[in-house]
C-alpha cells in the first residue's frame, strides 16, 4: 500500500491530452513539494516534473505539474508512442521523516 | 557527463548480508545529498535511505530501519548500502541516485544510476 494513491494505468491516442492524478494527505502534497518521474520498462527513472510544476531541462514542455491541496497531477499533452511508460509522484512526508513514492501509473498510447 | 555505477549485488540468504557500492562521476560527490531507491521485480518504485553531502544526517524507511546502513566516502565519491538481516522482501534493484539539491527534504532524484539486482533466497 503506497502513502501517495495512483490510478494504476491510463490511457490516450497519439495528440490526445493525458492526466495522471497522485492523491496524498497533509502530511506529504498538503504541506510539500511533489516531483514526477517517469520509467521506461527496463530502464532507470528520469526526472520529469519537480517543485510541483517545474521542468528540468531537455524535458518537453508537452509535459506539465499541478498541485492543488493534498492531490497533484501529471498532464502529458500531443501524447506520442514514445510516452509509454510508469509515471510516479514523489513528495516528503512529514510524519515518516523520509521520501514517498506513488504505486505508480502504466499509460499505454492506443 | 554525471555517472553513477552500481555494484554488489547478487544471490544471498534470508538473514544473510550485502554491501552495496555505487561509484560517481561528472559532479561535486562531496557537495551532493544521495539516495538509494528500490524497485521489487514487478512493482513501483520505493525510496530507502538518504545520505546529507558531508554524511552528517541519514534517513531511512520505515521498512529498513535497523538493518541497512548509508553511507559515503567523499574521497573515494562512493556510496555504500550495508545491508544487514535481508529478507525475501528485499529482492528488488536497488539504485543509487543524486539528490536534486532544491531543498532540504526534496524527493527529487536528478541522476540514477543503472541498478543493482540484489536476490534474497535460499
Amino acid at each position: 500500500q503506497s502513502v501517495l494513491t495512483q490510478p494504476p494505468s491510463a490511457s490516450g491516442t497519439p495528440g490526445q491530452r493525458v492526466t495522471i492524478s497522485c492523491s496524498g494527505s497533509s502530511s506529504n502534497i498538503g504541506s510539500n513539494y511533489v516531483y514526477w518521474y517517469q520509467q521506461v520498462p527496463g530502464t532507470a527513472p528520469k526526472l520529469l516534473i519537480y517543485r510541483n510544476n517545474q521542468r528540468p531541462s531537455g524535458v518537453p514542455d508537452r509535459f506539465s505539474g499541478s498541485k492543488s491541496g493534498t492531490s497533484a497531477s501529471l498532464a502529458i499533452s500531443g501524447l506520442r508512442s514514445e510516452d509509454e511508460a510508469d509515471y510516479y509522484c514523489a513528495a516528503w512526508d512529514d510524519s515518516l521523516s523520509g521520501r514517498v513514492f506513488g504505486g505508480g501509473t502504466k499509460l499505454t498510447v492506443l | 557527463q554525471v555517472q553513477l555505477v552500481e555494484s554488489g549485488g547478487g544471490v544471498v540468504q534470508p538473514g544473510g548480508s550485502l554491501r552495496l557500492s555505487c561509484a560517481a562521476s561528472g559532479f561535486t560527490f562531496s557537495s551532493s545529498g544521495m539516495h538509494w531507491v528500490r524497485q521489487a521485480p514487478g512493482k513501483g518504485l520505493e525510496w530507502v535511505a538518504f545520505i546529507r553531502y558531508d554524511g552528517s544526517n541519514k534517513y531511512y524507511a520505515d521498512s529498513v530501519k535497523g538493518r541497512f546502513t548509508i553511507s559515503r566516502d567523499n574521497s573515494k565519491n562512493t556510496l555504500f548500502l550495508q545491508m544487514n538481516s535481508l529478507r525475501a522482501e528485499d529482492t528488488a534493484v536497488y539504485y543509487c541516485a543524486k539528490d536534486l539539491g532544491d531543498n532540504w527534504n526534496s524527493a527529487g532524484f536528478d541522476y540514477w544510476g543503472q541498478g543493482t539486482l540484489v536476490t534474497v533466497s535460499s
